[in-house]
């Protein structure tokens, strides 16, 4: 089955910066990579995704980039806010059946 | 638009008794329903996947009998914790979705359960 490995697992950042967070996964059927952002105790919110036909997208300061032959993709969120902090999780699934959460990543944003 | 409701939002129960917990679909008829449990400081884990109307599919390692699923709406779906136990003191999120597996999944906003 799917496995998905998640880096950082924390990410401190300077307001204004930049911050990245990899994933990679095993199945290659998979096709639908989304982000998602959760704050403590709240639901998860899907940010961005991006399917296997494309290699990038982008969204006001959020962006998204697959590599399917690496099979590993990454989220970039450009010029940081205090409010972006939160835990983000990766995940990955063949459509949107069964997704597979990667571990999670903690990102702090400074003032 | 597609807003998925939980209830209730936390609830305590002492030990060897059953917890219903309900998921709903408020302005969609979601043809499938998923349901995740999230331990502290860890990710979600995809417990059970259902169709309305249908048998639920569970994921290897979890107990179908002591997770019980019943998908009986395009708007409803509970999940009954049977017999619980401090170790199932975790966080249940469901996820709703309508029509084909293209389609998003929206996400309740999560069933804290704590069992003494």
């Amino acid at each position: 089955g799917e496995n998905v490995e998640q880096h950082p697992s924390t990410l401190s950042v300077q307001e204004g910066d930049s911050a990245v967070i990899k994933c990679t996964y095993s199945d290659s059927a998979s096709n639908y990579f989304p982000w998602y952002k959760q704050e403590l105790g709240k639901r998860p919110q899907l940010i961005i995704d991006i399917r296997s036909n494309v290699g990038e997208k982008k969204d006001q300061r959020i962006a998204v980039t697959l590599n399917k032959t690496a099979k590993h993709f990454s989220l970039h969120i450009t010029e940081t806010q205090p409010e972006d902090s939160a835990v983000y999780f990766c995940a990955a699934s063949l459509n949107t059946d069964k997704l597979i959460f990667g571990t999670g990543t903690r990102l702090q944003v400074f003032p | 638009g597609a807003v998925v409701s939980q209830h209730p939002s936390r609830v305590i129960c002492k030990s060897g008794t059953s917890v219903k917990i309900e998921c709903r679909s408020l302005d969609f008829q979601a043809t499938t329903m998923f349901w995740y449990r999230q331990f502290p400081k860890q990710s979600l884990m995809l417990m059970a996947t259902s169709n309305e109307g249908s048998k639920a599919t569970y994921e290897q390692g979890v107990e179908k009998d002591k997770f019980l699923i019943n998908h009986a709406s395009l708007t409803l779906s509970t999940l009954t914790v049977t017999s619980a136990h401090p170790e199932d003191s975790s966080f249940y999120i469901c996820s709703a979705r309508w029509g084909n597996s293209y389609n998003e999944q929206f996400f309740g906003p999560g069933t804290r359960l704590t069992v003494l």
